[in-house]
């Protein structure tokens, strides 16, 4: 089992709608959560991150984690083209100074 | 705009050369991290340190990859002799201790 997993897609929505985005971790240890976004040929950036249960908004980006579950999620409202890219699940666990483990990426196409 | 440059930006040589990549952090920024991008395995992590002190490089191969930081303005990964299964996409990336991490446009590297 891969320490983080997620669906590779395409997850293909229609522009304006919703896409939700969903990634689960192995580790129970695990404490910070991020979602990177990658375009093609470009370097992972940032987009959010959350530590706590629950939901964190940043404009059209919506993080929610459920530490039971293992569950972390990323929601993009509004959808649009520039949002077509990879989006990357990164989790890091207490005590190990900020290494990061990665999903392999969920690739999302919005379409007009 | 401070972000993380990396150089070269693209590497062709033949198997058996030596590669070496060279990244300058963000100023201020005390942990520097090496990435290998594949499609197949996604981003794995290789070596990162702190305060120019490495705290982890399990993810390198040991016999051929070394990962420096000879000071808090340059990092360097060399792989001696290279081979075509180390085609891939290599990142740097900085933090300055929060977990929050910037990469740098990467050099993609084809062994031949």
């Amino acid at each position: 089992q891969k320490e983080v997993e997620q669906n590779s897609g395409p997850l293909s929505v229609p522009e304006g709608a919703i896409a939700s985005l969903n990634c689960t971790y192995s580790d129970r240890g695990s404490q910070s959560f991020f979602w990177y976004r990658q375009y093609s040929g470009k370097s992972p950036e940032l987009i959010m991150f959350i530590y706590s249960n629950g939901d964190k908004e940043d404009g059209r980006f919506t993080a929610q984690l459920n530490k039971a579950s293992q569950y972390v999620s990323l929601l993009i409202r509004d959808s649009q083209p520039s949002d077509s890219a990879t989006y990357l699940c990164a989790v890091s666990k207490a005590g190990t100074a900020s290494k990061l483990t990665f999903g392999t990426g969920t690739r999302l196409q919005v379409t007009l | 705009d401070a972000r993380v440059t990396q150089t070269p930006r693209d590497k062709v040589t033949e198997m058996g050369q030596e590669v070496t990549m060279r990244c300058q952090p963000i100023l201020g920024h005390n942990t520097v991290f090496w990435y290998r991008q594949t499609m197949m395995q996604g981003l794995e992590l290789l070596a990162y340190f702190r305060n120019r002190a490495p705290l982890d490089d399990s993810g390198m191969p040991k016999d051929r990859f070394s990962a420096e930081m000879p000071d808090a303005t340059l990092a360097t990964l060399k792989i001696q002799p290279s081979e075509p299964r180390d085609s891939a996409v290599y990142f740097c990336a900085s933090g300055s201790g929060w977990e929050t991490q910037y990469f740098g446009p990467g050099t993609r590297l084809l062994v031949l």
